[in-house]
Parts: structure tokens; sequence; C-alpha cells
């Protein structure tokens, strides 16, 4: 079964910064891409960033390039979202995900907040 | 980016009637390999979001019958028969040929 779990969300400051992880298993992760998307209260769906199984092909979001970062270990199953400037228009709940696939994470919930 | 364009935004519907949501994309969603990467999710209240179709038709395991994917290129169409109340929550299509990926905005199926 696949799985998908999130951590590092919380309460955040403007201008301050987070570092999402989401660690994968049931699946050969250095196999696949992975995507961050994100969905804010009320709100719809909004993908944000994807990384490629190697690393060599990342792409962002308009709204966050240029202050999130998209990385992964392979040799740990692990992605993460390194995320910088935040603004209060990136509160959300952050998914760790396959889409395409169907596999979701149970989502991290990110505040930006003073 | 392609933009998906989902309608409508909310029914307002009976258990046992029949709803279809329209999905509209910007661009052609054929890949290379010939495939549509259209999928259809539903997110129930308080839930991560839960693929039903995937390429444009094919139902995913354990997803009832009464769900049906159509359409082709630029237009593609969910249609629930006979509703049941599992079934309330928010719809989203996603385009997955292009990177990167979008949604349509959502489709709030709650009960009349």
């Amino acid at each position: 079964e696949v799985q998908l779990v999130e951590s590092g969300g919380g309460l955040v400051q403007p201008g301050r910064s987070l570092k999402l992880s989401c660690v994968a298993s049931g699946f050969t992760f250095s196999n696949y891409g992975m995507n961050w998307i994100r969905q804010a209260p009320g709100k719809g769906l909004e993908w944000v960033a994807y990384i490629s199984s190697g690393s060599s092909y990342i792409y962002y979001a308009e709204t966050v390039k240029g202050r999130f970062t998209i990385s992964r270990d392979n040799a740990k199953n692990t992605l993460y979202l390194q995320m910088t400037s935040l603004r209060s228009e990136d509160t959300a709940l952050y998914y760790c995900a396959r889409p395409i696939r169907g596999h979701w994470g149970q989502g991290v919930m990110v505040t930006v907040s003073s | 980016d392609v933009v998906m364009t989902q309608t409508p935004p909310s029914l307002s519907v009976a258990i046992g009637q029949s709803v279809s949501i329209s999905c509209k994309s910007s661009q052609s969603l054929v890949a290379s390999d010939k495939n549509t990467y259209l999928n259809w999710l539903l997110q129930s209240p308080g839930r991560s979001p839960k693929r039903l179709i995937y390429q444009v038709s094919k139902l995913d395991s354990g997803v009832p019958d009464r769900f049906s994917g159509s359409g082709s290129e630029k237009d593609f169409t969910l249609k629930i028969s006979r509703v049941e109340a599992e079934d309330l929550g928010v719809y989203y299509c996603l385009q997955g040929t292009h990177l990167p990926y979008t949604f349509g905005a959502g489709t709030k199926l709650e009960l009349k």
C-alpha cells in the first residue's frame, strides 16, 4: 500500500522559513517524479512544485518561484519543500502527491501569520 | 499553463438523481504517448482528494460503476448516475499531460 506522510508544518511569521518533509513507502520512490500541491482554507487545489525521479527536472508554480525549493533524498525515500520568505497567502494544507497515479498524503498545515 | 474550466461550481441534488460535471481544457490533453491524462477526483469533507477516474474514463478500483467519464482532446465530462449520500463533496478535474499539472476550480455536490 502506498503511503505518503508529510510533516514539518506549523505556525510561522511572515518572512520566515519552514521546511516540509514527506516520507514515502509502498512503491519504489526513486523511480517516480513527485509533487507538492496545496489547498488554502476553503479553496481549491493548487499545484506547487514537481521534481523528477533523479532531480534533473524541477518546476515551480509562478506564485512560489524563487521562494520555494523542492528536493528529494532517494536513499531516505523522502521529499522536501523548503519554503522561504513566507507570506500570508502561502497559508494552506500542503500535500505530497503523485496526483496522476492517485496517491496523496494526508497533508500538513502551514499557517503564516504574525 | 493549461487552464481547466470546470462547470458548474455547485450542484444541489436529490439522492437518486443523476448529474454531470464538465471540464474543458485550453489545450489538447492528448500526450505524446497517445494517452490522455485527465483525472477526476473527489474530496470529501476533511479528507485528502481521492482519484475516481483516470485517463478520461478508467474507473479506479472500488469506484462504483455509477461513475463514468467521457470526452476527448479538450472536452471532458464526469457523470454520476443515481447519486448516493457518500458521493457528496467537491469534485475536481486534473490534467496531467502538461507540466505544470492544473486543476479545475471544483464542483461542490450538495444534497437538495
